[in-house]
């Protein structure tokens, strides 16, 4: 199964870009999806294709994907962002999506 | 407006059954898949398994093949989780999830489920 690799935490201070990375064998090659998911509520599809975000979710998430590592970018990061958030793959060998193990993002 | 209705939460004993459902509407319940994900407290999204209701095709995740049970009534636009004998370590949040291709779309609000003696 495809295993997806994220930094348990990731620190930030309010106004700054906070960068989250997702590393997987040659992630370049699939398509990445970012979840966030805060205390108490269900999770929230923020950025999907790599780069593509649903309507309602602010411009100041967007994402990228190079090699082995793609990685979620929330610019102007503000305390609302705080939230665990969660990079996904499909799988097409055993056909379900697999999620990378969650990071929380904290807002200093 | 797409919604996926969960069940209440359950407080169950360990060894015995439980089935929680999900309703979804907005949409054509054919067209789209549905999963459920369990989520233990303080921990990570786990894959357990997918059903295509136009179907019925369900596949399972390896680590919850023979633990669970998926089923769907298209007639009522519902997916559920069934448990024939619960352990306290099925103790956690369950959502259902839906979507067309490789993303969820959309989540349920998650069952929560108390296995305890």
């Amino acid at each position: 199964s495809y295993v997806l690799t994220q930094p348990p935490s990731v620190s930030v201070a309010p106004g700054q870009t906070a960068r989250i990375t997702c590393g997987g064998n040659n992630i370049a090659s699939e398509s990445v999806q970012w979840y966030q998911q805060k205390p108490g509520q269900a999770p929230v599809l923020v950025v999907y294709d790599e780069s593509d975000r649903p309507s309602g979710i602010p411009e100041r998430f967007s994402g990228s994907n190079s090699g082995n590592t793609a990685t979620l970018s929330i610019s102007r990061v503000e305390a609302g962002d705080e939230a665990d958030y969660y990079c996904q793959v499909w799988d097409f060998k055993s056909e379900h999506p697999v999620f990378g193990g969650g990071t929380t993002l904290t807002v200093l | 407006e797409v919604q996926l209705v969960q069940s209440g939460a359950e407080v169950k004993k360990p060894g015995e059954s439980l089935k929680i459902s999900c309703k979804a509407s907005g949409y054509s319940f054919t067209n789209n898949w549905i999963g459920w994900v369990r989520q233990v407290p303080g921990k990570g999204l786990e894959w357990m398994g997918i059903v295509y209701p136009v179907d019925s095709d369900i596949i399972y995740s390896p680590s919850f093949q023979g633990q669970v049970t998926i089923s769907v009534d298209k007639s009522i636009s519902t997916a559920y989780l069934q448990w024939n004998s619960l352990r306290a370590s099925d103790t956690a949040r369950y959502y259902c999830a839906t979507g067309v291709a490789v993303r969820i779309d959309y989540w349920g609000q998650g069952t929560l489920v108390n296995v305890s003696s």
